[in-house]
């Protein structure tokens, strides 16, 4: 159980561009849902973390009008980059924490690889 | 200031042998939760261990251990019997509370080659 699917694992997109990363948790509903960002070799960065039905609350130095989060259900979370530049290249990943599941791991996507040319 | 602290950006073992990555962490919630996670060389997150400030005994899962020194805020992570497929990056983080709810917070990772 506890399965989180995102979709795409890999998209290239022209630089002027917004694309659409979904996080799904398939068998469980999720209360909270986050959104991080990885650099190559280096560690996550939590960009923001999103409720449903309420705006998501981001990082300091996250762009919120660049990277639109939208939880509109219990198990559906999506982050929009709009407008992407090449420097938005990176590894996204989302992760779901379990509805009444305080104190446990979070379960984590496959991430997506976003490459802007 | 860093919260989470992994002074071990690589490491080596040999099979079947023991290995500990190290991790150190800071904060002033009474209330947290620390983490390790794994993350192979194709990308997804996978969670290995929970250890909750208030609990008393050191957590296990199966051939993983969480050694948890509150006083000097550290929760290293062991691995028993080192396999092959443990070599991975190894990501040691923090659970606080944070404004409207909580943050997680992620160490830069130790990265394990285990030998065969």
């Amino acid at each position: 159980g506890a399965v989180v699917s995102q979709h795409p694992s890999r998209v290239i997109c022209k630089s002027g561009t917004s694309v659409k990363i979904e996080c799904r948790s398939l068998d469980f509903q999720a209360t909270t849902m986050f959104w991080y960002r990885q650099f190559p070799k280096q560690s996550l960065m939590l960009m923001a973390t999103s409720n449903e039905g309420s705006k998501a609350t981001y990082e300091q130095g996250v762009e919120k009008d660049k990277f639109l989060i939208n939880h509109a259900s219990l198990t559906l979370s999506t982050l929009t980059v709009t407008s992407a530049h090449p420097e938005d290249s990176s590894f996204y990943i989302c992760s779901a924490q379990r509805r009444g599941t305080a104190n446990y791991g979070y379960t984590f996507g496959s991430g997506t690889r976003l490459t802007v040319v | 200031a860093q919260k989470i602290t992994q002074t071990q950006p690589g490491m080596f073992v040999q099979e079947k042998e023991a290995v500990t990555l190290d991790c150190t962490y800071d904060t002033s919630d009474p209330s947290y939760g620390l983490f390790w996670y794994k993350q192979p060389s194709s990308g997804e997150m996978i969670f290995l261990i929970y250890q909750g400030s208030y609990d008393q005994q050191n957590a296990t899962e199966g051939r993983y251990s969480l050694n948890f020194q509150k006083a000097r805020k550290s929760a290293n992570l062991v691995i028993s019997a080192s396999q092959l497929g443990d070599s991975a990056m190894y990501f040691c983080a923090m659970r606080e509370v944070s404004t409207g709810g909580f943050k997680t917070i992620f160490g830069a990772g130790t990265r394990l080659f285990v030998k065969a």
